[in-house]
């Protein structure tokens, strides 16, 4: 396809349960970020990749939180011991190049998301 | 600390009325964007602003970058129920490599 796709759409845990999320990006985009969306309100930053490293981890909630992202590509986000408050829209965007050598014009391209609920 | 407030929260018009929605900040940034998000999908970018002052339009939409890149406003001229949707503004910072979204304005326009 030719836009970032995420899986699951859905995903319903019980709390202590470890979850994983994951973003498949646009072919060839080098930058990508990882959000959370809380009840249809902004966006809060959790984590951006530059190829296969993350420069800037700064925000991700708690190390309960950790993301990986191999070959330059998929990405996928997990959720360890999983709270009642980590509930949200987990979403993921990717652009061609990252934001600071883009001067933050190039385009961020978002996948649907995955909802996450946790009971 | 949120760094870009947008106000209203939330607002409710009549197809045809006109709008303005406001992405406030006391920092800097090197760009601002503007996105629609629909319910169930991601957002969508509609457009980037990056030089203080600066003026876009598309088509109904007027999109203001203020001259100090602080703040940044849309407009909606005639606006219609296909404008339905969650509008966040995205500011980048200089020297840094995230995007800092905006609280959010959920617009509902009433055929």
């Amino acid at each position: 396809g030719a836009g970032v796709s995420q899986s699951p759409s859905n995903k319903v845990t019980e709390k202590g349960k470890d979850v994983e999320l994951r973003c498949d990006p646009i072919s060839g985009h080098t930058a990508l970020y990882w959000y959370r969306q809380s009840l249809g309100q902004g966006l809060e930053f959790l984590i951006y990749f530059q190829g296969n490293s993350a420069p800037d981890k700064s925000g991700l909630p708690s190390d309960r939180f950790s993301a990986e992202r191999t070959g330059g590509s998929v990405s996928t986000l997990t959720i360890q011991r999983t709270q009642q408050e980590d509930s949200a829209v987990y979403l993921c965007a990717s652009s061609l190049r990252p934001v600071l050598l883009a001067g933050g014009a190039d385009t961020q391209y978002f996948g649907p998301g995955t909802r996450l609920t946790v009971l | 600390t949120q760094l870009l407030e947008q106000s209203p929260q939330f607002l409710s018009i009549q197809e045809g009325e006109n709008l303005t929605v406001y992405c406030n900040s006391s920092s800097v940034f090197s760009s601002l964007q503007w996105y629609r998000q629909e319910p169930g999908e991601g957002p969508v970018l509609l457009v980037t602003v990056v030089t203080g002052g600066e003026v876009k339009k598309l088509k109904r939409l007027t999109f203001q970058f203020g001259d100090a890149r602080k703040d940044s406003s849309l407009h909606i001229t005639a606006a219609q129920p296909g404008d339905t949707g969650l509008y966040l503004c995205a500011g980048a910072r200089s020297g840094t490599y995230k995007y800092i979204f905006g609280t959010g304005t959920r617009l509902k326009v009433l055929a």
